[in-house]
């Protein structure tokens, strides 16, 4: 149980572009989804959380208009990375949360040339 | 807002041997502490947790002890195994509003 995919989990794009991410609970429903960008060696650093049917709640630093996030049910939270550049190219993780306890997907590689 | 300390951030032990990761935390109203194991390229995945009205929590070679007064939490891996050498990351929450922060990560290595 408590099973989170997350696709696409490899993209390369040109900068500009844009990329969406998408995250889904598969055996249980979450109320809140959570993003992530990890860097090389480094910690998970919270981008924002989703609330099904409101407006996501982004950290401090993070450009809400840059990485549009979409939790349009229970089960799906979309992330698209605006205009992207080559800073933008990380590790993106998702989870999500059952009871207190957050599941996280496999992750998405993001290349930016 | 919550703020999570991990030490080591490296740490290398022959097979066999324990190994001990310490984290703090500073808000008290955290509640909620779980371990995640992260192999390279992976997601994180959860291998203990433990909630602030318990001190201890063990299943089998892995525990975690609770010391809600000084605000830390451990991780206590015995009879360490090649396969145990990944990223562990600690983390606190407030289990009423899922605000979840992590630690910087400890590299363990196990030697064979």
């Amino acid at each position: 149980g408590a099973v989170v995919s997350q696709h696409p989990s490899r993209v390369i794009c040109k900068s500009g572009t844009s990329v969406k991410i998408e995250c889904r609970s598969l055996d249980f429903q979450a109320t809140t989804m959570f993003w992530y960008r990890q860097f090389p060696k480094q910690s998970l650093m919270l981008m924002a959380t989703s609330n099904e049917g409101s407006k996501a709640t982004y950290e401090q630093g993070v450009e809400k208009d840059k990485f549009l996030i979409n939790h349009a049910s229970l089960t799906l939270s979309t992330l698209t990375v605006t205009s992207a550049h080559p800073e933008d190219s990380s590790f993106y993780i998702c989870s999500a949360s059952l009871v207190e306890t957050q599941y996280f997907g496999p992750g998405t590689r993001l290349l930016v040339l | 807002g919550e703020n999570v300390e991990q030490h080591p951030s490296t740490l290398s032990v022959q097979e066999g041997d324990s190994a001990v990761i310490k984290c703090t935390y500073s808000d008290s109203a955290s509640n909620y502490f779980p371990w995640y194991k992260q192999e390279l390229g992976k997601r994180p995945q959860l291998i203990i947790d433990i909630r602030s009205n318990v001190g201890e929590k063990k299943d089998q070679r892995i525990a975690v002890t609770l010391n809600k007064t000084a605000k830390h939490f451990s991780l206590h891996i015995t009879e360490t195994q090649p396969e145990d050498s990944a990223v562990y990351f600690c983390a606190a929450s407030n289990i009423n509003n899922n605000d979840m922060r992590f630690g910087a990560g400890t590299r363990l290595t196990v030697k064979p």
